[in-house]
């Protein structure tokens, strides 16, 4: 299995202010995501982040208030853009290895608290 | 966005007891899977099914899949404190590894 790590683990920031989550996995993954979830909430996905070009953004997000970078196999990282109350949320990333089948691999996610 | 409802929202039993969850989507799948997620941290693989299954085992877990009725059920035998967690069912479409996520089932074991 994949190990995936996230940076922060949790942050609390001003309004206005614009927070990047960085994504590391022990080894290379054929796919990376990007996934927000409320709290008690399920999980909504953000966008499929490519390696080596602009990622794929579901309905409902753009790509000026979440940039995404993958500049490898096994990094990326989300933006969280100019800030509201409404983006607090835990952010999580997920991995998929085609070798390995079809599971996601998840980190610990980012807790974040937008004042 | 969500692919369907899993029922019930939250499960509160005695410790031995056996927990069952549904999962019920609403488009054709490739296959459907169970994942544990403690406390808003990760979530963590349990179970694949896939389409042309109808029951699959892994431990204490057993899953199984009605593709007539478009649903799924997660059971959890001899349930201990540490399976306290909620609980996602997921389902995947075609070739582009999205998974659409059911709303999720809270479970608690009481000791």
């Amino acid at each position: 299995s994949a190990v995936i790590s996230q940076k922060p683990s949790r942050d609390i920031c001003q309004r206005g202010t614009s927070l990047t989550i960085q994504c590391q996995v022990d080894s290379q993954v054929t796919m990376m995501f990007w996934y927000r979830q409320q709290p008690g909430q399920s999980l909504t996905l953000i966008a499929t982040a490519n390696q080596g070009s602009e990622a794929t953004y579901e309905s409902g997000f753009v790509i000026d208030k979440f940039p995404i970078s993958r500049p490898n196999l096994t990094f990326s990282t989300l933006t969280v853009s100019n800030m509201s109350p409404e983006d607090s949320s835990i952010y999580l990333c997920s991995g998929i290895s085609e070798g390995r089948g079809e599971t996601q691999y998840f980190g610990p996610g980012t807790r974040l608290l937008v004042l | 966005s969500q692919q369907g409802e899993e029922d019930p929202q939250a499960l509160s039993i005695q410790e031995g007891e056996n927990a069952t969850m549904n999962c019920s989507y609403k488009t054709s799948i490739n296959n459907l899977q169970w994942y544990r997620q403690n406390s808003g941290r990760g979530l963590v693989h349990l179970i694949l099914i896939r389409s042309n299954e109808r029951e699959k085992h892994s431990g204490r877990l057993r899953v199984t899949l009605d593709t007539s009725k478009k649903s799924s059920s997660l059971l959890i035998t001899a349930s201990r404190a540490a399976d306290t967690a909620s609980y996602f069912c997921a389902t995947s479409k075609d070739s582009n590894y999205q998974l659409i996520w059911g709303a999720g089932t809270k479970l608690i074991i009481k000791p």
